[in-house]
């Protein structure tokens, strides 16, 4: 069935990184965007970033950006995030989700990328940044 | 960063009742690109509508969505024990994406 499963969720110190995957499957992987979202404990969804289905559209939000980075392996039907100079606030539960995404190519070659809606989800993985 | 204030917190009704919740965002937002999220305890969050009224996938026609510009609604039309859960619209029309902080829906 269609499914992400996350994984390389831990306690880490201050300062130091980690690497979080989201394997997929059940659907052509190389379709889709993906996104990462977290939820720190208690409060409410946080976009972080996504990745387009070829991998050359990136966007991350502002508290994350300079420090994560995200990337995938359509032959791996993989996302992962590189979380490097991690924060006590960077605490959180983190998504993948999948994009209802259109990719739209002009007759110049030159790719749009659109996003809609994350319609598939992850169980989550807990990153604990603490001391 | 376009962000989103959703209204009210928290809203108290009874199962059978409507819900109206309130999505508004401090600039435009094309309507092809707000989304709604229904999210239950220790659960990943459900897409619901994106498009600002297209109902997701298997989706139940008692939810439904509106709105243009900067004021969206999420209406639940006949409340289900199953519908008690926080709500969050997110917006994909500029990067970053940002989510609004959520209403809860609970049992009177």
């Amino acid at each position: 069935q269609v499914q992400l499963v996350e994984s390389g969720g831990g306690v880490v110190q201050p300062g130091r990184s980690l690497r979080l995957s989201c394997a997929a499957s059940g659907f052509i992987f190389s379709s889709y965007a993906v996104h990462w979202v977290r939820q720190a404990p208690g409060k409410g969804l946080e976009w972080v970033a996504v990745i387009s289905d070829d991998g050359h559209q990136k966007f991350y939000a502002d508290s994350v950006k300079g420090r994560f980075t995200i990337s995938r392996d359509n032959s791996k039907n993989m996302v992962y995030l590189q979380m490097n100079s991690l924060r006590g606030e960077d605490t959180a539960v983190y998504f993948c989700g999948r994009d209802i995404s259109i990719t739209a190519v002009q007759a110049s070659g030159e790719k749009n990328y659109f996003y809609y809606g994350m319609d598939v989800w992850g169980l989550g993985t807990t990153v604990t940044v603490s001391s | 960063e376009i962000v989103l204030t959703q209204s009210p917190g928290t809203l108290s009704l009874s199962p059978g009742q409507r819900a109206t919740l309130s999505c508004r965002a401090s600039q435009s937002v094309s309507s092809s690109y707000l989304a709604w999220y229904q999210q239950k305890r220790g659960q990943a969050p459900r897409l619901l509508i994106y498009g600002a009224s297209r109902r997701a996938t298997g989706i139940s026609d008692r939810f439904s969505g509106s709105g243009s510009g900067t004021d969206f609604t999420l209406t639940i039309n006949g409340l289900e024990p199953e519908d008690f859960a926080v709500y969050y619209c997110q917006q994909y029309g500029n990067s970053p994406f940002t989510f609004g902080p959520g209403t809860k829906v609970d049992m009177k």
